[in-house]
């Protein structure tokens, strides 16, 4: 089975200092790995994806997100956060058939204050 | 619009009654979801199909059922809605050769 933990319900960081929203992974296979974004009262925007290949992959919004295999995570980060960057921010996970539907983590809320 | 779409928005049903959310994409994408997002659960899967006339169940399919008879429209039935059921539903599809999933704008059902 396959499943996502983001440990930090809550994620505070001032606007202009870097961000990063952890997120572990456990999955059989190589795994595919996702971030998505959620604006109060919106559905999920997708942000980011790691299939294969370099471990830093670069996504919408000046987002980034290492993967490290080892440590079976997938961090996300951003240089300088930015006050609109506060929203709910969700990591995912599925298998390397890309059959499977995502498996999502409970979700981590990112407020940027001013 | 292009997009996926979803309807009602926002519904209020009581215990009992039968109550159908909808689901339409025009990208013709072949895998199609629906999700639940509740409080400290995050998204949970429901259902999902990955072409016209196949589903599966998810992680919590008790009390709800599906159908997709045209690849675009994948509709939810709560056939008899419990407060349990209470909840934002957000449908989801992605192509079959692609690999992120893209979501509809949710629907909020409230259950009294």
């Amino acid at each position: 089975a396959q499943s996502v933990a983001q440990p930090e319900d809550q994620v505070n960081v001032a606007e202009g200092n870097p961000l990063t929203v952890k997120c572990t992974y456990s999955v059989s296979g190589n795994p595919y790995l996702f971030w998505y974004v959620q604006y109060p009262n919106r559905g999920l925007q997708f942000l980011l994806k790691y299939i294969t290949g370099d471990n830093l992959v670069k996504g919408s919004y000046g987002f980034e997100a290492e993967f490290n295999k080892s440590q079976t995570s997938f961090h996300l980060k951003k240089p300088s956060a930015l006050v609109s960057d506060s929203a709910l921010y969700f990591c995912a996970v599925s298998r390397n058939s890309g059959n499977t539907p995502l498996v999502f983590g409970k979700g981590t809320r990112l407020s940027v204050i001013a | 619009d292009a997009g996926i779409t979803q309807s009602p928005r926002y519904k209020i049903t009581e215990t009992g009654r039968q109550v159908t959310l909808m689901c339409h994409q025009t990208w013709s994408h072949s895998y199609m979801f629906w999700y639940r997002q509740d409080l400290g659960h995050g998204l949970r899967l429901i259902y999902y199909s990955a072409a016209a006339d196949i589903t599966d169940k998810g992680e919590v399919p008790d009390g709800y059922v599906v159908s997709r008879s045209k690849t675009e429209n994948f509709p939810l039935t709560l056939e008899s809605a419990t407060r349990s059921q209470t909840s934002v539903y957000f449908c989801a599809s992605r192509a079959g050769t692609g690999y992120e999933q893209y979501f509809g704008p949710g629907t909020r059902l409230t259950v009294t």
